[in-house]
């Protein structure tokens, strides 16, 4: 775990505030991944960057905004969220973009949108 | 749409039995599968990748297969304790996407 770090870990924002979530991973992986995970739900994909580049936005509100500005770090900027996103974000680290590749997680922020 | 259910949300045993957790599919034909372990309050810790040719992977008390037919996966802890008390997360990966989609989980609670 210790291998993809995440901060802060729990955040507590109002809707109108703007923050940001912060990912790094030490692992020398060139895959990067944002997750939603909400309870009784599965995990949801919300961004994929290979290379610092991004290639898959599953359909993500505007309002979450993704930053990859090298391979070790990754960051999900915030903005007038509701309180549904409420929930776990979790940053993951692959080498290689998916295809057999199993992803390392960090150990998540939990976010209370109030 | 692609679909994934893992039997149960809960399962309960006793410490030394075997413990079978299930991930079944539809509209979908995985190149393999994966599963993780997630503790309260951490993030999915990746176990085993099997691979849709394969029919069995194991991995000292773990054991996972793969049929394709059934489109299941069966996932099986061994002599099971206490510390094996978690959510364990299913996972398919197409061979074209790079998008891995996971179930809801099983929450394994294993009492002394």
């Amino acid at each position: 775990e210790t291998g993809v770090t995440q901060t802060p870990r729990h955040l507590v924002m109002g809707m109108t505030n703007k923050k940001s979530l912060k990912c790094e991973q030490h692992l020398g992986h060139n895959a990067m991944y944002w997750y939603k995970q909400s309870a009784k739900k599965p995990l949801e994909l919300m961004f994929v960057y290979s290379l610092e580049e991004r290639v898959e936005n599953n359909s993500v509100p505007s309002r979450f905004s993704p930053e990859c500005p090298n391979s070790s770090h990754l960051f999900l900027h915030l903005h007038t969220l509701q309180p549904e996103d409420s929930a776990l974000y979790l940053c993951a680290s692959s080498q290689g973009e998916g295809l057999l590749h199993e992803q390392y997680f960090g150990p998540g922020t939990r976010l209370t949108v109030t | 749409s692609q679909k994934i259910e893992q039997n149960s949300e809960a399962l309960n045993i006793q410490e030394g039995k075997t413990a079978t957790l299930t991930c079944n599919y539809t509209n979908y034909s995985p190149a393999y599968l994966q599963w993780y372990r997630q503790d309260p309050g951490r993030g999915p810790v990746f176990l085993l990748l099997i691979r849709e040719n394969e029919k069995e992977k194991r991995k000292e008390r773990l054991k996972v297969t793969f049929d394709t037919t059934l489109k299941q996966s069966l996932f099986h802890i061994t002599a099971s304790q206490p510390a094996d008390s978690a959510t364990y997360l299913c996972a398919l990966g197409g061979q074209a996407g790079t998008a891995l989609i996971f179930g809801k989980g099983t929450t394994l609670s294993v009492s002394s």
